[in-house]
């Protein structure tokens, strides 16, 4: 069973639509991450969170917002979404006690496309 | 400039050839230094990690660190099919991670 997943696998989505990819985890990890990849440009951070209460901004956190749920559960959302945001996402898990954020553990990814 | 700078390939090479990887950077309060692996369409895992200059070695891997330079490189010995993928650097100083584009890496038979 995979340790952090994340759901839906693909998603296609229209210009100006509201979507929300979902992650969950069963790590036990408090600290989690949502990255954005596209061809070259390596991975980007987009929001992060080192405790249910805490939510903090990354390099490219417009044009998105994140709620963390519960310990195990951080879901990104694109409010109204944009043909530049069709990239793969990454959520990812770490914890200080295995090394420190810089381990992360990733999940397979939502491959989203805006049209 | 990026912070990172990584080749994106691909790299070609025989089964049993040596990979030859590498990233530079531009950033010298970089401290932590780490090596990704991702398959095609599965997440980065995490393959070496070292905070100091010199070599770290791990079965066919081995790490290499030269801060004077800022130069990092990963070598993968008695290369496998199976280690065809995409390979990450990421660099850390504090709460920064920074990741290269990555390198796309394959092994023929």
């Amino acid at each position: 069973d995979a340790d952090v997943t994340q759901t839906p696998r693909n998603r296609i989505t229209k210009t100006g639509k509201r979507i929300m990819l979902e992650c969950s985890q069963t790590k036990g990890h408090d600290r989690m991450y949502w990255y954005r990849q596209d061809p070259g440009l390596g991975l980007r951070l987009i929001y992060y969170s080192f405790d249910v209460k805490d939510i903090n901004k990354g390099e490219i956190s417009d044009g998105y917002s994140v709620s963390r749920q519960a310990q195990a559960k951080f879901s990104l959302s694109l409010e109204s979404a944009i043909p530049n945001q069709t990239a793969l996402y990454f959520c990812a898990t770490s914890d200080p006690s295995e090394g420190g954020y810089e381990k992360l553990f990733f999940g397979s990814g939502t491959q989203l496309s805006v049209l | 400039q990026k912070e990172v700078e990584q080749d994106p390939g691909p790299l070609s090479v025989p089964e049993g050839a040596i990979v030859s990887l590498n990233c530079t950077y531009s950033n010298s309060a970089f401290q932590y230094f780490m090596w990704y692996r991702q398959y095609s369409r599965k997440g980065p895992e995490l393959l070496m990690y070292t905070y100091s200059s010199g070599n770290k070695e791990d079965g066919r891997f081995t790490a290499q660190v030269d801060k004077s330079s800022k130069y990092i490189s990963l070598f993968i010995r008695d290369s496998q099919p199976s280690d065809s993928a995409t390979y990450l650097c990421a660099i850390a100083a504090g709460n920064k991670l920074t990741f290269g584009g990555g390198t796309r890496v394959l092994v023929k038979p």
